[in-house]
């Protein structure tokens, strides 16, 4: 089966960097997304790696290993509004959006 | 601003008793689709259309059903709400379906079923 695994929950303090892992079994690797959602809100798109290395995008940053079946996001100068669910989405070999659950990210000042 | 909108943002419904959610796009893509995500899940991908071509996840209950119109508009009717459908619906569109095609989505509704 496909499988996206995500830590449940982290916490992070204003000001200070956390990194949320991903990893992923999927039949096929057609990209990986980073998605930011607020609570009772959509998720909007953050980043998108499809080549292995860093993307660096402002305060966010998303790393992938295709031979790993690994990425993080990597987000600095953390600000309240930070606080938020991440989810990690992988496009298999059908080009269909395979999502994890998501690492609710809590921002203490 | 180009965008996805969607109609009603919270909806109440009685047990077995028919709702239509609605979505619509000014972005002009191909591509809608339907998501249902509960608390603290993944969203969980019900249908979605590639132009007119309806593709149906194996999984998405009869209960579900989907319209799409014209390009600009999909609908999602729940044919008997149960109280397991209360959750986020979420539309989302993307350009095409290939690999680096964005998913945008639409701000979800509420589903409430008593």
């Amino acid at each position: 089966g496909q499988n996206i695994d995500q830590p449940t929950e982290m916490t992070a303090t204003e000001g200070a960097i956390v990194q949320i892992n991903c990893t992923y079994q999927t039949s096929g690797f057609n990209g990986l997304f980073w998605y930011q959602q607020h609570a009772g809100e959509a998720p909007t798109f953050l980043s998108y790696n499809v080549l292995d290395g860093l993307e660096e995008k402002g305060r966010f940053s998303s790393f992938l290993s295709r031979s790993k079946g690994y990425s993080y996001l990597l987000l600095k100068e953390l600000q309240m509004k930070d606080s938020a669910s991440y989810l990690c989405a992988v496009k298999d070999s059908n080009y269909q959006l395979i999502w994890g659950a998501g690492t609710k990210l809590i921002i203490k000042p | 601003d180009a965008m996805v909108i969607q109609n009603p943002r919270y909806q109440v419904t009685q047990f077995g008793k028919p709702v239509t959610l609605s979505c619509s796009q000014t972005l002009n893509h191909n591509v809608m689709y339907w998501y249902q995500q509960k608390s603290s899940q993944a969203p969980k991908l019900l249908f979605h259309y590639y132009d007119k071509d309806f593709n149906n996840e194996a999984d998405t209950p009869d209960n579900f059903q989907s319209r799409r119109p014209n390009t600009s508009f999909c609908f999602l009717d729940i044919r008997s709400p149960g109280l397991g459908d209360a959750a986020m619906y979420l539309c989302a569109t993307s350009r095409d379906a290939g690999g680096g095609e964005t998913q945008y989505f639409g701000p979800g509704t509420r589903l409430l079923v008593l």
